[in-house]
């Protein structure tokens, strides 16, 4: 089984601070990690995806996030928050090759950044 | 432009009857998803597709039924609607084939509500 455990429901930063989101995983194997964002009333869009390689990857926006092996987690950052950033983001995992490359999702994390 | 396209994006139900949500991507992906999404408990599987006329279960899927008729339509039905049903349901699909390491291609929602 995989799990994926954001442990804040709400992040809240004030613009131009740095901003950090938690994801923690657990699976059987090798993990594939990925980070979503949801804009109201929008669908899930893709921000970026650990692999291989390179435990730092950066992705869309100015994001970037942390594979930590040991830790099993993977952090999402931006060095400088915008207010545009405020929105839903989910963290995802699944299991390298495994059938029918099923996404397990956290519960997500509201971040809100103020002027 | 290319996506995935979900039908209806609203809809209210009364208890007992039936619908079917219409998810169709033109991106030529083998692998589809259904997901439901409730406050607080992120995204979770209800039923996929690896491939046109395959269907399998995933961790909610009771009331529901599926099909994949054709590769690039799959139909989430519910037969006998019930208050629990009430939720955001979003389609994905996966690809393309032989590179599904990539992100899952979200559409925009379904936001049902049974009363």
């Amino acid at each position: 089984a995989q799990s994926v455990a954001q442990p804040e429901d709400q992040v809240n930063v004030a613009e131009g601070n740095p901003l950090t989101v938690k994801c923690t995983y657990s699976v059987s194997g090798n993990p594939y990690l990925f980070w979503y964002v949801q804009y109201p009333n929008r669908g899930l869009q893709f921000l970026l995806k650990y692999i291989t390689g390179d435990n730092l990857v950066k992705g869309s926006y100015g994001f970037e996030a942390e594979f930590n092996k040991s830790q099993t987690s993977f952090h999402l950052k931006k060095p400088s928050a915008l207010v545009s950033d405020s929105a839903l983001y989910f963290c995802a995992v699944r299991v390298a090759k495994a059938a029918g490359n099923k996404l397990t999702f956290g519960g997500g994390t509201r971040v809100l950044v103020k002027p | 432009n290319a996506g995935v396209t979900q039908t209806p994006k609203f809809r209210v139900l009364k208890t007992g009857q039936s619908m079917t949500l219409l998810c169709a991507q033109d991106m030529n992906h083998e692998y589809m998803y259904w997901y439901r999404q409730d406050p607080g408990m992120g995204l979770r599987l209800i039923h996929y597709s690896v491939g046109e006329g395959t269907t399998a279960k995933g961790e909610v899927p009771d009331g529901y039924n599926v099909s994949r008729l054709k590769k690039q339509n799959f139909l989430l039905g519910l037969e006998s609607a019930a208050p629990s049903q009430t939720s955001v349901y979003f389609c994905a699909s996966n690809g393309p084939t032989g590179l599904t390491i990539y992100g899952y291609t979200f559409g925009s929602g379904t936001r049902l509500t049974i009363v």
